[in-house]
């Protein structure tokens, strides 16, 4: 069983549109991270949440621990927000992420 | 700060060769991990330092696959012998305690 998953595994959205992109974890952990990836392009840290509510420009993450889910919302979609986002989750408390299999973004124009 | 270096960005390899993929962390992360991602199996941890000693290995790629950081500033993955479905993209990542930071990755073709 996959241990965090993420859905949708692809959303297109036009631009301007809001997205929602969901992660749920089958064990507890104490720390959520977003990550972004345009295609060829470098893993970029988004958002180190682990747990609430945290904010960076357009982007907002909630997770609730207890719930074992989090969430990544973009306002205001631009064609620039295209690619992978992937959630990641702490294992074990020594730094070590376990990583879902991405939500791919396509914003059209 | 350069961030996450990795040389080299492209690697061809004939199956059965060795080839050292080289990366260079952030300067004071203390933490440096390898993953190889593919499209099917997404990201998969390789191996996981901490202040220079190996705290994971990551379990079945212990076979071919043997990663070492001599020194704080590099850190090199050994693949050998290589086989065809090592073709993936290799990634190296620091972190001080917090978020990781990725290199460019190097991407390997095997034939």
């Amino acid at each position: 069983e996959q241990q965090v998953q993420q859905s949708p595994a692809s959303l297109v959205l036009q631009e301007a549109e809001n997205a929602e992109l969901q992660c749920s974890f089958s064990i507890f952990t104490n720390q959520v991270q977003w990550f972004y990836q345009r295609p060829g392009g470098r893993l970029v840290s988004l958002l180190y949440n682990p747990s609430g509510t945290k904010q960076s420009g357009r982007l907002t993450s909630t997770t609730v621990i207890k719930e074992r889910r989090s969430s990544l919302h973009i306002s205001s979609s631009q064609i620039t927000d295209s690619g992978t986002y992937l959630c990641a989750m702490e294992f074990a408390s020594n730094y070590q992420l376990i990583w879902g299999s991405g939500t791919k973004l396509i914003i059209k124009p | 700060d350069a961030g996450v270096t990795q040389t080299p960005r492209h690697e061809v390899a004939e199956k059965g060769q060795t080839i050292i993929l080289k990366c260079e962390p952030v300067s004071g992360h203390n933490d440096l991990f390898w993953y190889r991602q593919t499209k099917i199996q997404g990201l998969e941890l390789l191996s996981y330092f901490r202040s220079k000693s190996l705290m994971e290995d990551g379990g079945a790629f212990k076979d071919r696959f043997k990663a070492e950081m001599l020194n704080s500033s590099f850190s090199t993955l050994k693949i050998q012998p290589t086989e065809p479905k090592d073709s993936a993209v290799y990634l190296c990542a620091s972190s001080a305690g917090d978020t990781q930071y990725f290199g460019p990755g190097t991407r390997l073709l095997v034939l």
